[in-house]
């Protein structure tokens, strides 16, 4: 069974441009988790998707990121205009729809912001 | 709010010595507790888990116990190998507040050296 993807595995960007991330989440997993893991710190959720409804967005600092999950399976985290302090692993993650499945981490994406 | 404390590293052991990391949390509801690790250069993988209080759960040597009365999910293992450098991440999921979503620790990592 493939496992979750992303990409790109790495991108570098200047300060106050855009970027976008994209996964594809596990066949038939209807949850899709994106989180934001900071060098030396846990991840951190930014949002939480059940099918292509929003369930959890409280941490997404919606000034500048924005994301979506079109058709309920593959999702992009877009980022614009990026900061210093984007600097990070961006994860994205997938589950079956009950609460307390397992998730299942894809590689990440690795940005740095210059 | 929900919160995981696990100790600090990095950890640095010699081969076939005993691991413990601690890990305490705080939760309002009934959490599910995992342990992740994280290989260089990899993405995070569930290692183990338990999801009521006195499960054990195991996996690859690993253990950890949900213990309700102390609030902790400390990981052991008895014989380290240099295969398991990496850095392991304490969560939490707590049912009863956002559905899914994992609460993280910092992190600790790892080293085994032969």
């Amino acid at each position: 069974e493939a496992g979750v993807a992303q990409s790109p595995r790495y991108k570098i960007i200047e300060k106050r441009q855009s970027v976008a991330f994209w996964c594809n989440p596990i066949s038939g997993h209807a949850t899709l988790y994106w989180y934001q893991q900071i060098l030396g710190q846990g991840p951190k959720l930014l949002i939480q998707f059940q099918n292509n409804g929003v369930v959890d967005d409280s941490q997404l600092p919606k000034d500048r990121f924005s994301a979506e999950r079109l058709k309920g399976v593959d999702s992009t985290l877009k980022i614009q205009p990026a900061k210093l302090e984007d600097s990070a692993v961006y994860l994205c993650a997938s589950s079956l729809a009950l609460p307390g499945e397992t998730q299942y981490f894809g590689p990440g994406t690795r940005l740095l912001v210059l | 709010g929900d919160s995981v404390t696990q100790m600090e590293g990095p950890v640095t052991l010699s081969e076939e010595a005993f691991l413990t990391i601690n890990c305490t949390y705080t939760a309002t509801g009934y959490p599910s507790l995992f342990w992740y690790v994280q290989y260089p250069g990899e993405g995070l993988q569930l290692l183990l888990k338990a999801t009521k209080a006195d499960d054990k759960g195991s996996n690859k040597g690993f253990e950890a116990t949900y213990r309700k009365e102390t609030t902790s999910f400390h990981l052991e293992k008895g014989s380290v190998q240099v295969s398991d450098s990496a850095v392991y991440f304490c969560a939490l999921s707590d049912l009863g507040g956002s559905w899914g979503k994992l609460q993280f620790g910092a992190g600790t990592q790892v080293v085994v050296t032969p």
